[in-house]
């Protein structure tokens, strides 16, 4: 079945840029809507945004100027970029494979999650 | 932006009772477009249900959904000692993928 599995520092300085990938395994990553959700310590989920496998990316409103998504089909992988980052970014950062049609939406599977701290 | 909300924030029930989850929409949510999760701690959560009624593969049938308006439950009909964990819901509406804070549901 699909996996996915996140991976990227897990230490990121403030003002400097969060990199995290998704590999995707188990299946192609043509079709769905790839995601990133972050949960920051003890607290709830925040869908940060997708991409489309074709390429286009949508985001939430609050991060998209300091969001970057992108997609490496040939690699089965996705990406994420978050510029300017402070202690406030400090989360879990999950992936996971959305689907969205005319009838259903939903969010399946997930990666373990990998925590992003920011600290110097 | 659809905001939801959910009640309570924390349910203590035994195994073996029956537990009710809300998440009310801030305004009209396709029935189609909203989902529930699971979160265990120290794990990634969980698709339980889709489409409001619909469950995942692999979920038993002790969990089900139900919508009323902008009103949206999650019932688990009889608690497994398993089933105490936290609880999303999830909505998708103009090109915004939104989480409720979750309801955690633990053992009393």
């Amino acid at each position: 079945q699909v996996q996915l599995q996140e991976s990227g520092p897990g230490l990121v300085k403030p003002s400097e840029t969060l990199s995290l990938t998704c590999t995707v395994s188990g299946g192609s990553i043509s079709s769905y809507y790839w995601t990133w959700i972050r949960q920051p310590p003890g607290k709830g989920l925040e869908w940060i945004g997708n991409i489309h496998y074709s390429g286009p990316t949508n985001s939430i409103p609050s991060l998209k100027s300091r969001v970057t998504m992108s997609i490496d089909t040939s690699k089965n992988q996705f990406s994420l970029r978050l510029t300017s980052v402070t202690a406030a970014d400090t989360a879990v950062y999950y992936c996971a494979r959305g689907y969205r049609s005319s009838w259903y939406v939903w969010l399946d599977p997930w990666g373990q999650g990998t925590l992003v701290t920011v600290s110097s | 932006e659809i905001v939801l909300t959910q009640s309570p924030g924390t349910l203590s029930l035994s195994p073996g009772e029956r537990a009710t989850l809300s998440c009310r929409a801030s305004q009209s949510v396709s029935i189609n477009y909203l989902a529930w999760y699971q979160q265990k701690p120290g794990q990634a959560p969980r698709l339980l249900i889709y489409g409001t009624s619909n469950r995942a593969t692999g979920i038993p049938d002790r969990f089900s959904g139900s919508e009323s308006g902008t009103d949206f439950t999650l019932t688990i009909s009889r608690l497994e000692p398993e089933d105490f964990a936290v609880y999303y819901c999830q909505q998708y509406g103009s090109s915004l993928w939104t989480f409720g804070q979750g309801t955690k549901v633990e053992m009393k």
